[in-house]
């Protein structure tokens, strides 16, 4: 069973870059299609970010499409996320998550806390 | 493109049923048979609990049942439970590689 783990700075300075990487045990990247990122602000819902294939073709949320990038290691076993000038409202709990077949994301990552302040 | 509609809010008894829905577009829900629903205690991360519309994975209660009709899909949960108590997510396939979540809906257990 795939195990997801998110790791990165949980503050960032407004305008600066938001990197996070997700790390994959258990199970190879390659072995799934696609991995995603959805983010949920405090108290609100989620918003999904992008994903990327294992061979790295990306698809992003049209809204931030300006500022993600996606990028994966196959060699590491990860996917990473990098949100350029960040602003207080890209403050949320950022999760990576598997593909489970039918645009469904069936395992998740704990989420990592991610707060943009000075 | 907008985010999917969900009623804020929902409730039942123990024991009984309760229905939550999901109303998109004919760009959405209502083209294509990819909606899913996602569990969520606070302070945890979702759980997949319905994908494909109507289908359950592996572990996850009959109790919990997914069907779409149009432009809108819904969450049956049937026979609640205490440990129901939770917001539920909807998402949906947008077309071109876009994805689409619901506000979300807490269930409260009366």
């Amino acid at each position: 069973q795939a195990q997801l783990l998110e790791s990165g700075p949980g503050l960032v300075k407004p305008s600066d870059t938001l990197s996070l990487t997700c790390t994959v045990s258990g199970s190879s990247i390659s072995s799934t299609n696609w991995w995603g990122w959805i983010r949920q602000p405090p108290g609100k819902g989620l918003e999904w970010i992008g994903h990327i294939y294992y061979f790295g073709t990306t698809y992003y949320n049209p809204s931030l499409r300006s500022r993600v990038t996606l990028s994966v290691d196959t060699s590491k076993n990860q996917f990473s996320l990098k949100l350029t000038s960040v602003t207080a409202v890209d403050t949320a709990v950022y999760y990576c998550a598997r593909n489970g077949g039918g645009y469904a994301f069936d395992i998740w990552g704990q989420g990592t806390v991610v707060t943009v302040s000075s | 493109q907008s985010a999917l509609t969900q009623p804020p809010s929902a409730s039942g008894s123990p024991g009984q049923s309760v229905t939550v829905s999901c109303t998109g577009t004919s760009s959405d829900v209502g083209n294509y048979d990819y909606v899913s629903w996602y569990q969520q205690h606070p302070g945890k991360a979702p759980k997949l609990m319905i994908y494909a519309v109507n289908k359950r994975p592996s572990g996850v209660p009959d109790r919990f049942s997914g069907a779409k009709s149009g432009n809108t899909a819904s969450l049956t949960v049937s026979g609640l439970q205490a440990e129901d108590e939770a917001d539920y997510y909807c998402s949906s396939y947008a077309g071109s590689n876009n994805l689409l979540f619901g506000g979300g809906t807490k269930l409260t257990v009366l």
